[in-house]
């Protein structure tokens, strides 16, 4: 994998469903994982960097794991809400390089 | 706490117009970066800058130019603005490289060049 990706590229959920979705990224000359969540109309913030193989970060109902020998990362959601409607960006960073993917849009259904 | 200012926030340009985008940031953070965000991609890096009084070329820097010449102003510059130049702006900061730590954003610019 040259680039960043991200699955899926939308994700609809009803209120109270958990989910997750995916980031997949070189593990060549890999150095950090960040997710960063994207409401709309405002900017990007920062959830989790990630560096180790097996590392696990939480950040109250969003958790997100990391594989670096693979090059993936998942980000779990338990008990989706309203409010975590947005956009989830990936970025992979090496020594001199970060890449970001896409991002997933999720939207919450009341 | 402002955090990272960028100004403005929607702009429209005909094709041949130049314009500077203005991103402040107040955390003392030493880089700054420029990034480009168009439909299905991800953001995409323009230039950055390790500190006052440096600038250097990211992913997609040509027709683009930037300055540092203070530490808490990143600017980017289109000298002669073309409609691939349409797209929505984001100035980033960061304490240490972003390879390193969290990057902070600003809103956006919405540019439209036609």
């Amino acid at each position: 994998i040259l680039n960043v990706e991200q699955s899926p590229q939308s994700l609809h959920v009803q209120e109270g469903d958990s989910t997750n979705f995916t980031c997949s990224f070189p593990s060549s000359n890999f150095y950090a994982l960040h997710w960063y969540r994207w409401e709309t109309a405002k900017s990007p913030e920062a959830l989790f960097v990630m560096t180790l193989n097996g590392d696990e970060k939480k950040k109250g109902r969003i958790s997100a794991t990391l594989n670096t020998k693979e090059g993936y990362s998942y980000l779990y959601i338990k008990g989706s809400q309203p409010e975590d409607s947005a956009t989830y960006l990936c970025a992979s960073t090496s020594y001199d390089k970060v890449i970001f993917g896409p991002g997933t849009s999720l939207s919450v259904i009341p | 706490n402002a955090g990272v200012t960028q100004t403005p926030k929607f702009r429209v340009l005909k094709t041949g117009q130049s314009m500077t985008l203005l991103c402040a940031q107040d955390m003392n953070h030493e880089y700054m970066y420029w990034y480009r965000q168009d439909p299905g991609m991800g953001l995409r890096l323009i230039h950055y800058s390790v500190g006052e009084g440096t600038t250097a070329k990211g992913e997609v820097p040509d027709g683009y130019n930037v300055s540092r010449l203070k530490k808490q102003n990143f600017l980017l510059g289109l000298e002669s603005a073309a409609p691939s130049q349409t797209s929505v702006y984001f100035c980033a900061s960061s304490y240490r490289r972003v390879q390193n730590t969290e990057a902070f954003f600003g809103q956006g610019t919405r540019l439209t060049v036609v």
